[in-house]
């Protein structure tokens, strides 16, 4: 799997959009970029994924660059619950089993 | 999304005694689940991968004979931590997938908390 970078803390006012970014220089064209957030003390949530196209659900917004390298994640209108570490992982064919970096600690201040 | 439920979610066990952790997929079958250690302030760090019908297969540094898997079913697996000491305590959480490939997601249990006094 491509090896991730991110910022290990960013601060988020309530109500305001989070923006999570994540480098993956390395990345190659069959690895699915996949971001998931663990609040303290419980597993894991997923909470999107995608390839080469931005990608929304309910959650959140994935951006992805043109040509693959970063991408962001965001979070339209944090809120207090939102606080968590969240995981930007690279995924590709030949590992099933996800790879967790050190992620980035999204504290959001009311 | 799918459910990947964990039972118990703390647990605490006397040092030399064993602990079973089960996980299970509520409204799938997973022919592969994943244990995850995780230690305080660090990130998660697989395990082993464990395979319905068929011996897990374990990372390096991991041993298998202390940390026991079994598959028994599609919906089921579980982790037995034998003999357990005081640096076996740690946060230990399951995942699986109701597909295979890239492009699926995989889903965690809520974690056991095991505590070795």
């Amino acid at each position: 799997d491509a090896k991730t970078t991110q910022p290990p803390s960013m601060d988020c006012a309530e109500g305001r959009a989070a923006n999570l970014p994540c480098n993956h220089s390395t990345i190659s064209g069959n690895e699915y970029v996949y971001w998931y957030r663990q609040i303290h003390s419980q597993g894991p949530q997923y909470i999107i994924h995608g390839l080469k196209n931005n990608e929304t659900n309910e959650m959140a917004s994935l951006i992805i660059t043109e040509d693959r390298k970063s991408s962001t994640l965001i979070l339209p209108h944090a809120t207090l619950r939102d606080t968590a570490v969240y995981y930007c992982i690279v995924r590709n064919t030949g590992r099933r089993a996800l790879t967790f970096g050190s992620g980035t600690r999204l504290q959001v201040q009311p | 999304g799918a459910v990947v439920s964990q039972h118990p979610s703390r647990v605490i066990c006397k040092s030399g005694t064993s602990v079973k952790i089960e996980c299970r997929s509520l409204d799938f079958q997973a022919t592969t689940m994943f244990w995850y250690r995780q230690f305080p302030k660090q990130s998660l760090m697989l395990m082993a991968t464990s395979n319905e019908g068929s011996k897990a297969t374990y990372e390096q540094g991991v041993e298998k004979d202390k940390f026991l898997i079994n598959h028994a079913s599609l919906t089921l697996s579980t982790l037995t931590v034998t003999s357990a000491h005081p640096e076996d305590s740690s946060f230990y959480i399951c995942s699986a997938s109701n597909r295979t490939g890239p492009n699926t997601e995989a889903f965690f249990g809520q974690g056991t908390r095991l505590t070795v006094v």
